[in-house]
């Protein structure tokens, strides 16, 4: 089955610094691509996603990166603010339905 | 729009015992899944309910079972309660059409703790 590979586990950044987390993927089939984000104790909320037949999407402070020769996929957070203090989740879609998770990165920002 | 609510939030059961979750999904929605998340890990794909029939399911023993109602609401029941049981189960309903899933919408979930 599908496995994804997430890193960080933790990142703590300055606030107004960018935040990065890189994902990776065995299954080529896999075709979508989210990011949830998970505040402590509430549930994950979608954030961005992206399909394969894209390379990149943006999304205000938000964007998402897509190699699917290398299976990588990337989250960029620019001028990171306290409240983007979450764990964030990675996730593929291989077939039509499960969707497979990382195992998270804890960001922490720091005003 | 009301969102995904799930019952109970919390649950405390002994090993050896049956529990039943309960998920409403959001308006609009015809499709449930249903995942496990253990302390510190990512949500780990249980099943979902498309039509009333499950649909696709992830490397769960058969005592997790389900059940999807004409309304969309959902049910997951675990049999035989195992320690490792212990775990935020989430609730994820999202507009599928011919099986296939798109955006999830997640519920709270419900803590179950196995004694």
């Amino acid at each position: 089955g599908e496995n994804v590979e997430q890193h960080p586990s933790t990142l703590s950044v300055q606030e107004g610094d960018s935040a990065v987390i890189k994902c990776t993927y065995s299954d080529s089939a896999s075709n979508y691509f989210p990011w949830y984000k998970q505040e402590l104790g509430k549930r994950p909320q979608l954030i961005i996603d992206i399909r394969s037949n894209v390379g990149e999407k943006k999304d205000q402070r938000i964007a998402v990166t897509l190699n699917k020769t290398a299976k990588h996929f990337s989250l960029h957070i620019t001028e990171t603010q306290p409240e983007d203090s979450a764990v964030y989740f990675c996730v593929s879609r291989a077939g039509s339905y499960q969707l497979t998770f990382g195992k998270g990165t804890k960001l922490s920002v720091i005003p | 729009e009301t969102g995904v609510t799930q019952s109970p939030t919390h649950l405390i059961k002994t090993r050896g015992q049956q529990v039943t979750l309960r998920c409403s999904s959001q308006s609009g929605h015809n499709t449930v899944s249903w995942y496990q998340q253990a302390l510190g890990q990512g949500p780990q794909f249980i099943f979902q309910y498309y039509r009333e029939e499950e649909n696709g399911r992830g490397n769960f023993p058969p005592r997790f079972s389900g059940l999807q109602f004409p309304n969309y609401s959902s049910e997951l029941n675990v049999n035989a309660l195992e320690l490792d049981d212990s775990a935020l189960y989430l609730c994820a309903s999202s507009l599928a059409g011919g099986g296939t899933n798109e955006k999830l919408f997640f519920g709270s979930g419900t803590q179950l703790s196995v004694l």
